[in-house]
């Protein structure tokens, strides 16, 4: 089946800090997407990406979809604590919303 | 806020017993999906459904597991005699009867089984 291969697992940076998570796979999707989960909570999806090459910002994060389709990117600029959680990549491979998703990176912010 | 509600939060069961977890999708939204999450691992698809059908059950296990999506009242995740590798977070996600599928979920809080 299709997979994900998320990096880093998990990160542990300074308040202030740029941080660069990635995603990829031997497939091609349709849709990337960027979620982050909270402890104890569902994802929340922060962006998405519909064509290949597209880059988009939502605030700090920057997210890009790979010029093959099989890739893409998050960036945070700045970061503070508030940015601590689990952001997870997931792909669309088309038809209904059946995501395949990536193990996710860790992040903690410290202040 | 009527966002994607799952019940209960928390759940704990002995093995062999059952488990039942519902969801109720976002306002004017009718496709639901099922999705677990094992500890330090991301999401898995488990089974999509609309309103009294099951579309897409690809991801349940075969035996113990079921899924159902009433005409009336929440959907129904449900798990018999349950065991210890049941022991997950179960999320419910919606997305809107649109013919576009975007990829775009809206999960709710999740419902976290522990099995002793």
């Amino acid at each position: 089946g299709q997979q994900l291969n998320q990096s880093p697992q998990s990160m542990f940076i300074q308040e202030g800090e740029d941080v660069s998570m990635n995603c990829t796979s031997s497939s091609i999707f349709n849709t990337w997407l960027w979620y982050k989960q909270d402890p104890g909570e569902g994802p929340v999806l922060l962006i998405a990406l519909y064509k290949a090459g597209e880059l988009t910002s939502n605030g700090r994060l920057t997210a890009q979809f790979g010029i093959t389709r099989k890739d893409s990117f998050l960036n945070i600029s700045a970061s503070i604590p508030s940015d601590v959680g689990i952001y997870f990549c997931a792909g669309h491979p088309g038809g209904y919303n059946k995501l395949i998703f990536g193990a996710g990176t860790r992040l903690a912010v410290h202040p | 806020n009527a966002g994607v509600m799952q019940n209960p939060r928390h759940l704990v069961r002995r093995r062999g017993q059952e488990a039942r977890l519902r969801c109720s999708p976002m306002k004017g939204h009718s496709h639901v999906y099922w999705y677990r999450q094992l500890p330090e691992e991301g999401l898995k698809f488990m089974v999509y459904l609309q309103k009294e059908n099951i579309i897409d059950e690809s991801g349940m296990p075969k035996e113990r597991f079921s899924a159902e999506f009433p005409k009336e009242g929440p959907s129904i995740l449900r798990i018999q005699q349950v065991v210890r590798g049941d022991s997950a977070a179960y999320f419910c996600a919606s997305s809107p009867p649109t013919g576009e599928n975007t990829g775009e979920l809206f999960f709710g809080e999740g419902s976290r089984l522990t099995v002793l």
